[in-house]
């Protein structure tokens, strides 16, 4: 299986701020990669897909990049809505496989 | 707007099996994958498998032997039986959509999801 592995784990961070999240594949992945936001209760929402198109409806501050096995997504500034964690996911090879998730926290 | 509703029995007991349906309103069932993802409580996701509407599968490796999916295209359903339960098996569990790339053929991620059925094994 790839191992999705996402840093940090944890993210203190002030409205306004830029917030950057990196998730490292275990072998390549070219750019099959996907990153979800999940709030408590809810289900996942896909926001970015093929490691940089962003799916219809998402605010442009979302954006992500990468390629192979080196990826990140990027908030340009964080707003009170986007406190929450945040998971990649690579769909290159079965199985489908997640990384870990990274908590956007108030600072 | 395409949405996807889920149901089935939320409290079950070690060796049972868990049955989950998940049924796709608006827009076609034809033509896409159709996926389910378990996320226990406090943890991350855990991706289980795929159908498409002609009944081709995709499994985890790791739940494969417990696992079968079935589709019902005549009522735009697809359905999910894990057996012989453990407590490992307690999870929210979430049906998907899997987008598929018309020009590249390629079975991309999960956009649209369904609202989560919370399973719990316990004797």
């Amino acid at each position: 299986d790839i191992q999705m592995t996402q840093s940090p784990s944890t993210l203190s961070a002030s409205v306004g701020d830029r917030v950057t999240i990196t998730c490292r594949a275990s072998q390549t992945i070219s750019k099959w990669l996907a990153w979800y936001q999940q709030k408590p209760g809810e289900a996942p929402k896909l926001l970015i897909y093929d490691a940089s198109s962003l799916q219809s409806g998402v605010p442009s501050r979302f954006s992500g990049s990468g390629s192979g096995t080196e990826f990140t997504l990027t908030i340009s500034s964080l707003q009170p809505d986007d406190f929450a964690t945040y998971y990649c996911q690579q769909y290159n090879t079965y199985p489908r496989t997640f990384g870990q998730g990274t908590k956007v926290e108030i600072k | 707007q395409v949405q996807l509703q889920q149901w089935g029995a939320g409290l079950l007991k070690p060796s049972e099996t868990l049955s989950l349906t998940c049924a796709v309103y608006v827009g076609s069932f034809s033509g896409y994958y159709w996926s389910w993802i378990r996320q226990p409580p406090g943890k991350g996701l855990e991706w289980i498998g795929e159908i498409n509407d002609s009944g081709r599968t995709n499994y985890n490796p790791s739940l494969k032997s417990r696992v079968t999916i079935s589709v019902d295209t005549s009522k735009n359903q697809f359905s999910l039986k894990v057996t012989s339960l453990t407590a490992a098996d307690t999870a929210v569990y979430y049906c998907a959509r899997v987008h598929y790339d018309i020009l590249t053929g390629h079975l991309g991620a999960f956009e649209i999801w369904g609202q989560d059925t919370m399973v719990t094994v316990s004797s």
